[in-house]
């Protein structure tokens, strides 16, 4: 079965510091996202990106945040100046087409800020 | 209002019950809907999507009323291997996934 690899499956960091979480997509889907989930808390979505472009973000996406597709297979989230609570388990999803399909999520990546 | 409502719970069960999950949700125009089942610390797994004539998988049965904006689970002749939180999830076509913060479930032997 196709699955969605996301890397480093934990990352601990210092605050202040950039950190890039890895993803790559299942080949042949369209449409890539990043949800977070604060531990104890609901996933949140973060943003989604479609045709090399965000197509929407929440506010929990702002300047700190940015997302890049550099070759086609990977699907990166930059965190610059990482604040304490930035610690959360950040999962990359891609899906094919038609939101009336599930989307399929990467086992996600543990950031801890120190 | 939240946008999509779950039961905490924790709903515990003796192997073999029958237990049943609700939900709401806020958006009228939402179009999409799924239950996700999510293992501690683990990533949400798709368990089935939700169609408004109601559709079954196995000893999974989900319904959906629209005019209620009421989304349900039901789960029979529960396993161990059921103890998960269980995700209600919606999908308005100009937004993206809304997560229920989830019911957890704990099937006992």
């Amino acid at each position: 079965e196709p699955e969605v690899t996301q890397t480093p499956s934990h990352q601990v960091t210092q605050m202040g510091q950039e950190v890039i979480l890895r993803c790559v997509p299942i080949s042949n889907h369209l449409y890539f996202y990043w949800y977070r989930q604060i531990l104890g808390q609901k996933v949140e979505f973060l943003v989604s990106f479609y045709n090399n472009e965000i197509s929407e973000k929440s506010e929990i996406f702002d300047d700190q945040f940015s997302v890049e597709r550099p070759d086609g297979s990977n699907f990166t989230l930059k965190i610059r100046s990482t604040k304490l609570e930035d610690s959360a388990m950040y999962f990359c999803a891609s899906r094919l087409t038609g939101g009336e399909y599930g989307y399929t999520f990467g086992s996600g990546t543990r950031l801890t800020v120190v | 209002r939240k946008e999509v409502e779950q039961d905490p719970g924790p709903f515990n069960v003796p192997e073999g019950a029958t237990v049943a999950f609700n939900c709401t949700y806020s958006n009228s125009a939402s179009q999409s809907f799924f239950w996700y089942r999510q293992d501690c610390r683990k990533e949400p797994k798709l368990l089935m999507s939700v169609y408004s004539s109601g559709n079954e998988d196995g000893r999974f049965t989900a319904q959906l009323n629209r005019a209620s904006q009421y989304i349900s689970l039901l789960i029979r002749d529960s396993k161990l291997s059921d103890s998960a939180t269980y995700l209600c999830v919606v999908n308005h076509p100009a937004r993206q996934l809304t997560f229920g913060s989830g019911t957890q479930l704990t099937v006992l032997p």
